[in-house]
């Protein structure tokens, strides 16, 4: 069965650091999105990408992230300069996009950590 | 904020049903209901979302109730690995709004 990839499983960094969190995505898939989770809070929504473009972006999702499709399979998220609070779980999912059974499919998360 | 509100956490027995209840008031008549699951920080699973009508799947059944505004999810035989965070979200599948808002979930735990 098809799955979401994510690597690394862990990234532990140094504050100020940048670093890129890397995604497979279903391979027929459309959208793509990123969430994160701080230790023990809710899931949060950071952005969705469609057509080589973002489509919808959170607030947490400010000057500091980034995120590509660099070539047909890839779907990266970089943070440019990490803050403590940018600690989390980071989850990569991605959705057909069409029609009525567009469950998002989600990635077994990289664990960054900032020191 | 989600808008969804479900309880806390819940207790199943071990090869009963769990059913996990919903409660979405404001929901609009272009919002699916999906279910999620995450089992202890792994990702979240897709389980199983409907419209109007009553869906199952091999996973699970959803029941929605004719006004739309609670939904059930039904574990018909739930097992130990089925202890998970379970999450009730309401959304619209069209557009460029696709994402989830997540509230707390409800806890579920299957005893032996």
């Amino acid at each position: 069965e098809p799955e979401v990839t994510q690597t690394p499983s862990h990234q532990v960094t140094q504050m100020g650091q940048e670093v890129i969190l890397r995604c497979v995505p279903i391979s027929n898939h459309l959208y793509f999105y990123w969430y994160r989770q701080i230790l023990g809070q809710k899931v949060e929504f950071l952005v969705s990408f469609y057509n080589n473009e973002i489509s919808e972006k959170s607030e947490i999702f400010d000057d500091q992230f980034s995120v590509e499709r660099p070539d047909g399979s890839n779907f990266t998220l970089k943070i440019r300069s990490t803050k403590l609070e940018d600690s989390a779980m980071y989850f990569c999912a991605s959705s057909e996009g069409a029609g009525r059974w567009d469950e998002q499919f989600f990635g077994p998360g990289t664990r960054l950590t900032v020191l | 904020d989600a808008k969804t509100t479900q309880p806390t956490s819940m207790d199943c027995a071990e090869g009963r049903a769990a059913n996990l209840p919903c409660n979405h008031s404001t929901i609009s008549g272009n919002e699916y209901v999906y279910w999620y699951r995450q089992i202890h920080s792994q990702g979240p699973q897709y389980i199983i979302h409907g419209l109007k009508n009553n869906e199952t799947n091999e996973m699970a059944s959803l029941i929605i109730t004719e006004d739309r505004k609670s939904s059930t999810l039904i574990l018909p035989h739930a097992t130990l690995r089925d202890t998970a965070v379970y999450y009730c979200i309401v959304r619209a599948n069209a557009g460029n709004n696709r994402k989830l808002i997540w509230g707390l979930g409800t806890s579920l735990a299957v005893n032996p």
